[in-house]
């Protein structure tokens, strides 16, 4: 079935580390691929967004490339901080009239000083 | 803020019972989705509305049901309240019901015990 397979935590890096959290999907068609991120006692933001094949989705100093060959959508960015300390979740989106999204279990990052 | 208002923030009940979850969706967006998120699960689809009318159905036990109201609210009942219904049930809405990105309200947390 269609799936979100995201790479466990928790992460903890030191602030201005670069990061990488990886995610890989299973899908049939061609799904849209999103990051969310989750800050304590907060729901769920959109972070970025792909909806097709080699489409970089970036904000906030994220980037994350739809790479249809590898199916992998890795979450990265080049000097984290301590405000990014949260939940991340990679999710899909099959686009088949619903918008329900399919999610990851959900990588903790927590960056220190 | 995303606009997205569930109340009540804590539920706690026994086993047993039945509790309805409430969610005003942002201004404007027409579609509502709910979603389950536990420690053994992570994030799950439940079941999405447009418009009044069922759109997509998840991984929703037949304890629980839903609605979407004339006035766009939608409300998550769950009944004969097991141990294992323990979670964060979080709304989301979206202006269509197909492409536009998702915004999460902040959840509501239940417990029973």
């Amino acid at each position: 079935g269609d799936s979100v397979t995201q790479m466990e935590g928790p992460v903890t890096l030191s602030e201005e580390a670069f990061l990488t959290i990886n995610c890989t999907y299973t899908a049939t068609g061609y799904p849209s691929l999103f990051w969310y991120v989750q800050y304590p006692g907060e729901g769920l933001q959109l972070l970025l967004k792909a909806t097709k094949a080699d489409d970089k989705g970036s904000n906030k100093g994220f980037e994350a490339t739809y790479r249809k060959e590898t199916t992998s959508f890795h979450l990265e960015k080049g000097s984290v901080q301590v405000s990014d300390s949260a939940v991340y979740f990679c999710a899909l989106s099959l686009q088949t009239g619903a918008n329900n999204l399919f999610f990851g279990t959900g990588t903790r990052l927590t960056v220190i000083p | 803020d995303s606009g997205v208002t569930q109340t009540p923030k804590h539920l706690i009940t026994a086993t047993g019972q039945r509790v309805t979850l409430r969610c005003s969706p942002r201004s404007g967006d027409l579609s509502v989705y709910w979603y389950q998120q536990s420690l053994d699960q992570g994030l799950q689809f439940l079941i999405q509305y447009y418009n009044g009318e069922e759109r997509a159905k998840g991984n929703i036990l037949e304890r629980f049901s839903a609605q979407q109201f004339p006035d766009l609210h939608s409300e998550l009942n769950l009944s004969s309240l097991e141990l294992g219904d323990s979670a964060l049930y979080f709304c989301a809405s979206s202006v269509d019901p197909s492409n536009s990105p998702l915004h999460f309200g902040n959840g509501t947390r239940l417990t029973v015990t």
